[in-house]
């Protein structure tokens, strides 16, 4: 069965300081891997996805995401925070080809302080 | 762009009540989803449907029920609401039924209360 943890359920950074979300999976098959973002009273939106061209993977508004097989992680990251960046975010893996569920991380919620 | 509707953005309930949540896609999407929302619990996946009339149990289907009539049309039903049930509620879609590379696409949510 898969998993995902998600460590830290807050996350506080100042504008313009590095994000850092630290995900971990739980697969017995080569898994795909998703980040989502939810903003305030909105459903969730894909950052970027994992699917095994490249172990480095771009998303949109400037966040990254790199899978590292003997880690079992995909952490999110971005180099500078933007205040626009205040939402939750949840990593969700599937179990590979033909999977139909996404099974979620209980999502970091991260602050930005001006 | 996908476009997922849920009917209704806020919803107030009695308990004992029968509830019906809808959701709509545009994309002729195979895949439809409920999740439901808790604070530190993440999303957790009630039922799917990857087809007209065909529904699977997801990890918390107790006290809930689903209908798809339509391709387009996913509904959630509370058969008799209680207030533990009190939560958002996200509905999603994805494209192909066999392909999970695809990423799934989610409405605005419902927040329901139960009183």
């Amino acid at each position: 069965a898969q998993s995902v943890t998600q460590l830290g359920s807050h996350v506080s950074v100042s504008e313009g300081a590095l994000v850092l979300l630290r995900c971990n999976y739980s697969s017995s098959v080569p898994p795909y891997l998703f980040w989502y973002v939810q903003y305030p009273n909105q459903g969730l939106q894909l950052l970027l996805k994992y699917t095994s061209a490249a172990t480095l993977v771009k998303g949109i508004n400037g966040f990254e995401a790199e899978f590292k097989k003997s880690e079992t992680s995909f952490h999110l990251t971005k180099p500078s925070a933007h205040m626009s960046d205040a939402a939750e975010y949840f990593c969700a893996v599937s179990a590979g080809q033909g999977a139909q569920k996404l099974v979620f991380g209980q999502g970091t919620r991260l602050t930005i302080n001006p | 762009d996908v476009k997922v509707t849920q009917s209704s953005r806020y919803l107030v309930k009695r308990t004992g009540e029968k509830v019906f949540l809808e959701c709509v896609q545009d994309m002729d999407h195979e895949n439809m989803f409920w999740y439901r929302q808790d604070p530190g619990l993440g999303l957790r996946l009630i039922y799917f449907s990857y087809d007209v009339k065909m529904k699977e149990k997801g990890d918390i289907p107790e006290g809930y029920s689903v209908s798809r009539e339509k391709k387009e049309r996913f509904s959630l039903i509370l058969e008799s609401a209680s207030t533990n049930q009190t939560s958002m509620y996200l509905c999603a879609s994805r494209r192909d039924r066999w392909d999970s590379n695809q990423p799934q696409h989610f409405g605005d949510g419902t927040r329901l209360s139960i009183l």
